[in-house]
């Protein structure tokens, strides 16, 4: 148990449907993290929240919205995916964006598009 | 952009094998991280190394930044250390790109 929590743990969805991604930490941290695992690319860092305002959105497409509505929370909305969006979405979270901060991952959740 | 390369790939060793990670990057870095996912996802982040050695058990990381590699050691290796090791570097902007692993198997 990291202290972060991530919900639905599995999601299939359909190109036209809109779904959201939840995240939750329990650590009191201030920043957190999207990050995007497919099967044939490396981890990539998707989108940063510090103290609830994005610092950082790595030329996600528009597809993927991110909301931070406070610190313990963090969501991505999704909507009119596509099949190559199909991977593990792991959400992260730290003291602050500061370098040396651990991170401490939640289990991720697993999309399917179909 | 900047390119990271870990080596070798894949790894398989017997229980209580040492072995060392590699991770080599292109261009200087502002800092360098490892991490570890385990057989069923769960992603850990061991290090924060940016320059120097730390040991914490029985990993320890060394990186050489001028040389621009970093180092991961394990000693004793095993079962529960079986999984994938990623490293990867923030440079500018706050930019982090992984490599792309190092799948290890500890046989019992």
């Amino acid at each position: 148990e990291t202290g972060v929590t991530q919900t639905p743990r599995h999601l299939v969805m359909g190109m036209t449907n809109k779904k959201s991604l939840k995240c939750e930490q329990h650590l009191g941290h201030n920043a957190m993290y999207w990050y995007k695992q497919s099967a044939k690319k490396p981890l990539e860092l998707m989108f940063v929240y510090n103290f609830k305002e994005q610092t950082e959105n790595n030329s996600v497409p528009s597809r993927f919205s991110p909301e931070c509505p406070n610190s313990s929370h963090l969501f991505l909305h999704l909507h009119t995916l596509q099949p190559e969006d199909s991977a593990l979405y792991l959400c992260a979270s730290s003291q602050s964006r500061r370098q040396g901060d651990i991170q401490y991952f939640g289990a991720g959740t697993r999309l399917s598009v179909l | 952009g900047i390119q990271v390369e870990q080596s070798p790939p894949d790894l398989i060793l017997q229980e209580g094998a040492n072995s060392t990670l590699r991770c080599n990057f292109s261009d200087s870095v502002n800092n360098l991280q490892w991490f570890h996912q385990n057989p069923w996802g769960q992603l850990i982040n061991l290090f924060y190394i940016p320059s120097g050695t730390k040991q914490n058990g029985r990993l320890s990381a060394t990186t050489v930044a001028t040389e621009r590699y970093s180092l991961l050691y394990i000693s004793s290796s095993q079962t529960t250390d079986s999984g994938v090791y990623f490293c990867a570097v923030e440079y500018r902007d706050d930019k982090i790109i992984f490599g792309k692993g190092t799948r290890l198997h500890i046989l019992p």
